[in-house]
């Protein structure tokens, strides 16, 4: 049963660029979502995909979107890349558990994605 | 919205001791509290994780004790082996949409 996985596993951009990072959730996951995380820092937030449509979305501007597809995979795009969006971006996925059950997280490796 | 925090930041135990890691959220209505363990290069981890209708949650090593009125909640890990070595990360969320709000992280070393 393979996990959640992401590609590339690393990118080198220049300022200015536009990006793509791609995710597939666990087997059995509808829901996925986006993390930015910096060097020495816990997870941030971005957005979440649920039936192909951004559920809630964090503080990130937006340059930042997304994209889910009917198999549940999702990408996240960025454009105009800021030499501050260098991070880790890490992809969760989880099953839907309605209104008020919370699932679990399963992350995936991630992304290192280094703008110069 | 939510806001964890989590300390200490750094803690150092000899091996075979036991580590505490606290957090503390702002929003009452979070009802979900996991904790994940990031070794270098890898990806965050599940390792236990507690509801709010429960007051403790014990898996082996590792336990999750949550006080709700105080808005805080603990990771305990007794009898520490150097493979405990990590970075640990609280989080919260309140449910629909399951927005998790990570706390900032506690690097955990096990000294041999």
């Amino acid at each position: 049963d393979a996990g959640v996985t992401q590609s590339p596993t690393h990118l080198i951009k220049t300022r200015g660029q536009q990006v793509t990072l791609r995710c597939s959730p666990k087997s059995g996951h509808d829901t996925v979502s986006w993390y930015q995380q910096a060097l020495g820092q816990g997870p941030q937030f971005i957005f979440q995909y649920y039936e192909e449509e951004e559920r809630q979305r964090g503080n990130f501007p937006d340059r930042f979107s997304g994209h889910q597809f009917p198999n549940y995979s999702s990408e996240l795009n960025v454009n105009a890349l800021l030499l501050g969006d260098s991070a880790l971006y890490l992809c969760a996925s989880s099953l839907d558990g309605g209104p008020v059950y919370n699932s679990p997280l399963h992350f995936g490796n991630g992304t290192r994605l280094t703008v110069t | 919205g939510e806001n964890v925090e989590q300390h200490p930041s750094t803690l150092s135990v000899q091996e075979g001791d036991s580590a505490v890691i606290k957090c503390t959220y702002s929003d009452s209505a979070s009802n979900y509290f996991p904790w994940y363990k990031q070794e270098l290069g890898k990806r965050p981890q599940l390792i236990i994780d507690i509801r709010s209708n429960v007051g403790e949650k014990k898996d082996q090593r590792i336990a999750v004790t949550l006080n709700k009125t105080a808005k805080h909640f603990s990771l305990h890990i007794t009898e520490t082996q150097p493979e405990d070595s990590a970075v640990y990360f609280c989080a919260a969320s309140a449910g629909y949409g399951q927005n998790f709000v990570f706390g900032p992280g506690t690097r955990l070393s096990v000294l041999p």
